[in-house]
């Protein structure tokens, strides 16, 4: 068991261009969460999938960023005509299913900057 | 709505000493759990401890205790022996049982040990 892993770990792009992010989550994992964080903020929730179900979307995640998990296993998160805004660190997280509440089990994170 | 308030940006604490970073939460359900993440400078979020609702004893995670007192709504997370180690972002963070699958994270404390 290697933990949650994300490529890539940095990224820097210009306004407008798209960029995709991608996340393995623990290979038993079911559940796969994304988040993003800003200096000097926690974790603020994006999405979540179970398994390739997208079931939960933030209002945060607005219609340039899509996120996709084809087999339930790996995902990706796009971002479209990226804005400065979007500069941020995206992390990715995953945790077992079933009942209960569950620690989620975070990746190292991917810091976009938008020039 | 669901909240997480850390009030505390920055502590600091001598080595070997003990620490407490406060939590407090809002939510009105009866059922959700409450985690303590670390983030050290590399920016991964490691998972340090759990803490039920329901659950009657205070959670304990070798150094780590985490003291909740559910009448207050807090969640405190104790440090004790601290090391140099130590000196990371930790946050607080809350997921409620019945309204999605979301954590709701605080803005986060920074603990500097010194030696």
């Amino acid at each position: 068991d290697t933990g949650v892993s994300q490529n890539p770990r940095h990224k820097i792009t210009k306004r407008g261009q798209n960029v995709t992010f991608r996340c393995d989550p623990i290979s038993e994992h079911n559940r796969l969460y994304w988040y993003r964080q800003t200096l000097g903020q926690g974790p603020e929730f994006l999405t979540y999938f179970q398994n390739e179900a997208q079931l939960e979307k933030s209002r945060l995640l607005s219609d340039r960023f899509s996120a996709e998990r084809p087999k339930g296993s790996f995902s990706t998160l796009e971002i479209q005509r990226t804005e400065q805004g979007d500069s941020a660190m995206y992390l990715c997280a995953s945790s077992l299913g079933g009942t209960g509440v569950r620690e989620q089990y975070f990746g190292p994170g991917t810091r976009l900057t938008v020039t | 709505a669901q909240k997480i308030t850390q009030t505390q940006p920055g502590m600091f604490v001598q080595e070997k000493e003990a620490v407490t970073l406060d939590c407090t939460y809002d939510t009105s359900d009866p059922s959700y759990g409450l985690f303590w993440y670390k983030q050290p400078s590399s920016g991964e979020m490691i998972f340090l401890i759990y803490q039920g609702s329901y659950d009657q004893q205070n959670a304990t995670e070798g150094r780590y205790s985490l003291n909740f007192q559910k009448a207050r709504k807090s969640a405190n997370l104790v440090i004790s022996a601290s090391q140099l180690g130590d000196s990371a972002m930790y946050f607080c963070a809350m997921r409620v049982t019945n309204t999605g699958n979301q954590f709701y994270f605080g803005t986060g404390t920074s603990l500097t040990v010194i030696p």
